[in-house]
């Protein structure tokens, strides 16, 4: 079974420090992995997947499938990026499959002036 | 506003009654998806609908039903037999496609027992 662990439920940084959120995962198969945010009042929303490559917001994400892990990173934290966030892994990758995701426990971030 | 819509924002279930969750999308998606958040747990995936008149169990379906008699329409009850249904819901739609598709999510709502 698949299973995805973030180590840490509250993350602290200064604005213009940088910041990792720590995201490792476990699956016998090719992951499909995203991380999503939720900022405060607003609804839940995808931030960026790994199979994209890119960078939103700042942030950055590494698929390492030697140490399964897939960590998010911004190299200037700024106010505005305190959030929840979530690090996602989908079970049916490949193929003509759908969005049946596990998540994990979420990680709270919280950027100070 | 298009998107999904789900009702009501908070709802009170009493001991013994079933509730019904409602959640609609205009995004003619036909994947729609019930995930449980509670806190310190992430979010947990109840029941899963890829297609109209076909839905498939989650991780923690106990205690909970479905029908996806319209693609626009995924509604959620929580039956007596969910023993801790306080939590907050959050209905998520997507389109399939090669597994990498995103999530498009509602504003969730918020169930509590009197």
């Amino acid at each position: 079974a698949q299973r995805v662990t973030q180590p840490e439920k509250l993350l602290s940084v200064f604005k213009g420090a940088p910041v990792e959120l720590k995201c490792n995962y476990s699956y016998s198969g090719s992951p499909e992995l995203f991380w999503y945010v939720q900022y405060s009042r607003q609804r839940l929303q995808l931030l960026l997947r790994h199979i994209s490559r890119e960078s939103i917001k700042g942030f950055t994400a590494d698929l390492n499938k030697g140490e399964t892990s897939f960590h998010l990173k911004k190299p200037f934290a700024q106010e505005e990026d305190s959030a929840m966030y979530y690090c996602a892994l989908n079970a049916n990758a490949g193929g003509t499959s759908y969005g049946k995701l596990t998540f994990g426990q979420g990680t709270i971030l919280t950027v100070h002036p | 506003d298009g998107g999904i819509t789900q009702s009501p924002k908070y709802l009170f279930r009493k001991e013994g009654q079933n509730v019904t969750l409602s959640c609609e999308q205009n995004l003619n998606h036909d994947a729609m998806y019930w995930y449980r958040q509670d806190p310190g747990q992430g979010l947990r995936l109840i029941y899963y609908s890829q297609i109209v008149n076909d839905f498939q169990k989650g991780d923690i379906a106990e205690g909970y039903s479905v029908s996806r008699e319209k693609k626009e329409s995924f509604p959620l009850t929580v039956t007596s037999a969910q023993k801790n249904p306080t939590a907050f819901y959050l209905c998520a739609s997507s389109r399939p496609g090669q597994g990498d598709e995103k999530l498009f999510f509602g504003s969730g709502t918020q169930l509590s027992v009197l």
